[in-house]
């Protein structure tokens, strides 16, 4: 079946602009998260979503952060005045949530955000 | 804040070699989850740990959970080139509740000379 799927692939946008960054996760799956990779790093937890409401968004580095996921599906990440430190890969990953137990993560390919 | 550690952050093999990477909570953990990022790829879902002192195979992988499910190892025997990547371990903490946030090493990042 299908997977997370992540779009755009890239971006690149200049200094001061608005981007967003969509993610389509698989179907059924009702947690979905959010993180940023930069080269050489782990992945670091943004933004975590139960169904439609953001169960823990500890992670957003400021207020120029947002996501929102209306319908309980997709899900988009907005950042406002972009600045170059916010290059990075961005990577979405969803999963069926449970209550009893953990269940793996699976992750989408990435958008790769470029500031100049 | 919880914290994960992971050593060695780099590993450089010839093929053939074993590879061990060690992942340590700075709190006792619900589970531990490893996953294997290849260059230029995102991280995939390996395996999951549960019980205190659990051990886990797959093929040439084994997979260890702490008696007090604090720390974690993978174990590679007789390392491929295909063996190449980012290993990740990451956990959720004991007392997150409904909250399903992993907590993240930051990878051991394996080379394999053919």
């Amino acid at each position: 079946g299908a997977g997370v799927s992540q779009t755009p692939s890239n971006k690149v946008t200049e200094k001061g602009k608005y981007v967003e960054l969509r993610c389509d996760p698989i179907s059924g799956h009702t947690a979905l998260y959010w993180y940023r990779q930069s080269l050489g790093q782990g992945p670091e937890f943004l933004i975590y979503f139960q169904g439609t409401g953001a169960a823990d968004d500890s992670g957003l580095p400021n207020d120029r952060f947002f996501a929102v996921r209306p319908e309980g599906s997709v899900s988009t990440l907005k950042i406002q005045r972009t600045e170059r430190g916010d290059s990075a890969m961005y990577l979405c990953a969803s999963s069926p949530h449970s209550t009893s137990g953990y269940n793996e993560q699976f992750f989408g390919p990435g958008t790769r955000l470029t500031v100049l | 804040g919880q914290q994960v550690m992971q050593i060695p952050q780099y590993q450089h093999v010839q093929e053939g070699e074993d590879f061990t990477t060690y992942c340590n909570s700075s709190t006792t953990l619900s589970n531990i989850q490893w996953y294997k990022q290849r260059p230029g790829g995102h991280p995939v879902f390996l395996i999951q740990l549960v019980k205190s002192g659990e051990v886990k195979k797959q093929k040439r992988l084994t997979f260890q959970f702490g008696e007090a499910k604090k720390n974690s190892s993978l174990h590679i025997t007789a390392t491929q080139t295909t063996d190449v990547g980012t290993y990740f371990c990451a956990g959720n903490g004991k007392n997150a509740g409904n909250n399903r946030k992993l907590i993240w090493g930051l990878g051991t990042s394996l080379a394999v000379n053919p």
